[in-house]
């Protein structure tokens, strides 16, 4: 079945600067990537998602990118604010009614 | 906007007495999907529910677990005797379409198993 594989598990930046959380996964036929935020003690809440016939999708200050060849995408974003603190999941998923599988998360924490 | 409610928020039980958890889906949504996250680990499918029956099912969804849609709102997982690594989050989630659409989670419902 798929795999996810989520880096860094933590992350620190200041207010202003940049994050980016990578993924690989080890299906190949997975053609759906979302990426979910999850505020504390919350339920995961998508923020972007692209799909296999796309290399890139932009949302205001987030970003995703997707390479097909090498099997991993990446999530971008600009100008973090302390709002964006969460964690942030990735995750692939097959065509049909195959499921969604999720990488371990990646703690983002924005620093004022 | 439409949103998955889900109940108890919160529940604590002692080891081996079953558990109900209890979802409603968004009204429109035709899948729905049972994940499990234990504290600081990731997501984790359980198991997928399309036309009143198990669609998909992970190798956690063994005999003590069950889903029901039992009347066109509900969906339930039950934990038939629940043991200690029972204890995580359990959220529901519902999609309108299969291949296009977005899943939509509920906050969860949080299990101690004492």
């Amino acid at each position: 079945g798929e795999n996810v594989e989520q880096h860094p598990s933590t992350l620190s930046v200041q207010e202003g600067d940049s994050a980016v959380i990578k993924c690989t996964y080890s299906d190949s036929a997975s053609n759906y990537f979302p990426w979910y935020k999850q505020e504390l003690g919350k339920g995961p809440q998508l923020i972007i998602d692209i799909r296999s016939n796309v290399g890139e999708k932009k949302d205001q200050r987030i970003a995703v990118t997707l390479n097909k060849t090498a099997k991993h995408f990446s999530l971008h974003i600009t100008e973090t604010q302390p709002e964006d603190s969460a964690v942030y999941f990735c995750a692939a998923k097959g065509s049909g009614n195959t499921p969604l599988v999720f990488g371990k998360g990646t703690r983002l924490s924005v620093i004022a | 906007e439409p949103e998955v409610t889900q109940t108890p928020s919160h529940q604590v039980t002692q080891m081996g007495q079953e558990v109900i958890l209890r979802c409603v889906p968004i009204s429109n949504h035709l899948y729905f999907y049972w994940y499990r996250q234990i504290l600081g680990q990731k997501v984790e499918f359980l198991v997928s529910f399309y036309n009143n029956e198990i669609s998909e099912k992970s190798e956690i969804f063994d005999d003590q677990f069950s889903v029901e849609r039992p009347d066109g709102s509900n969906f339930t997982l039950k934990i038939r005797s629940t043991k200690l690594e029972d204890s995580a989050m359990y959220f529901c989630a519902s999609r309108e379409l299969l291949n296009t659409g977005e899943l939509f989670f509920g906050e969860g419902s949080r299990l101690t198993v004492l």
